[in-house]
């Protein structure tokens, strides 16, 4: 059974980089069917698509936030990992990793025909000033 | 995108019939005659959890009490007999890049 675990370091300072990393088993970050993709919540609101990222390293991100995220995998470790700069109090939230399908062009359109199906229970990261 | 979810919250009586909207600012209907529609139940303290998919496809172990409908821009979501386990917030979420969710629907039971 898939299971995706999210580690992280709690606390972060504004300004600094918040870097986030989930670790993936009972199945493999090297599957060719899925991406691999961030979410976040901060407390008490909604839920931000963030960014996903393929085994071979093809990435999308947000459009409000790709001047500042990164995101990367580790086939060998069998993990993905979130990169946040210049942090503000704004970018406190619980971080979940999630599974989905692999974007497809349907005219021209980016599309997941399959949506996020497994998630990490998250890791709460804070800002602080 | 953008996804608009009513009610903001929902008080039910157990065993009663539950339904909530989720709307697109434009139709999500794609060339290929798909919608890639997805609804979630997030349970308190828990990670969200996948419920339907391309508007009205159960996931696996979905009970059959949830059922999905809609077409282009106008979804519903329908529990047919609210159970105290459906208690949560309910999102949607739309396939384009770049996804959106919906703000969400609290259901509590009364």
């Amino acid at each position: 059974q898939l299971q995706l675990q999210e580690s992280g370091p709690g606390l972060v300072k504004a300004s600094e980089t918040l870097s986030v990393t989930c670790s993936v088993s009972g199945g493999s970050v090297n599957s060719i069917s899925y991406y691999w993709g961030w979410i976040r919540q901060p407390p008490g609101k909604g839920l931000e698509w963030i960014g996903s990222i393929y085994q071979g390293g093809n990435t999308y991100y947000s459009p409000s936030l790709k001047s500042r995220v990164s995101i990367s995998v580790d086939t060998a470790k069998n993990q993905f990992s979130l990169r946040l700069n210049s942090v503000t109090a704004a970018d406190t939230a619980v971080y979940y990793c999630a599974r989905h399908g692999t974007p497809i062009s349907i005219s021209g359109v980016i599309i997941i025909d399959w949506p996020f199906d497994s998630w990490g229970q998250g890791a709460l990261v804070s800002v602080s000033s | 995108v953008v996804l608009t979810q009513t009610p903001l919250s929902l008080s039910v009586t157990p065993g009663q019939p539950a339904s909530m909207s989720c709307k697109s600012d434009q139709s999500l209907l794609q060339t290929n005659g798909k919608t890639y529609l997805s609804w979630y139940l997030q349970k308190p303290g828990q990670s969200p959890q996948l419920l339907i998919f391309e508007v009205s496809s159960r996931f696996s172990g979905v009970p059959q009490r949830f059922s999905g409908s809609g077409s282009e821009t106008d979804f519903t979501l329908e529990i047919s007999r609210v159970e105290a386990e459906d208690v949560g917030v309910y999102y949607c979420l739309q396939g384009v890049l770049p996804f959106t969710f919906g703000p969400g629907t609290k259901v509590d039971i009364k």
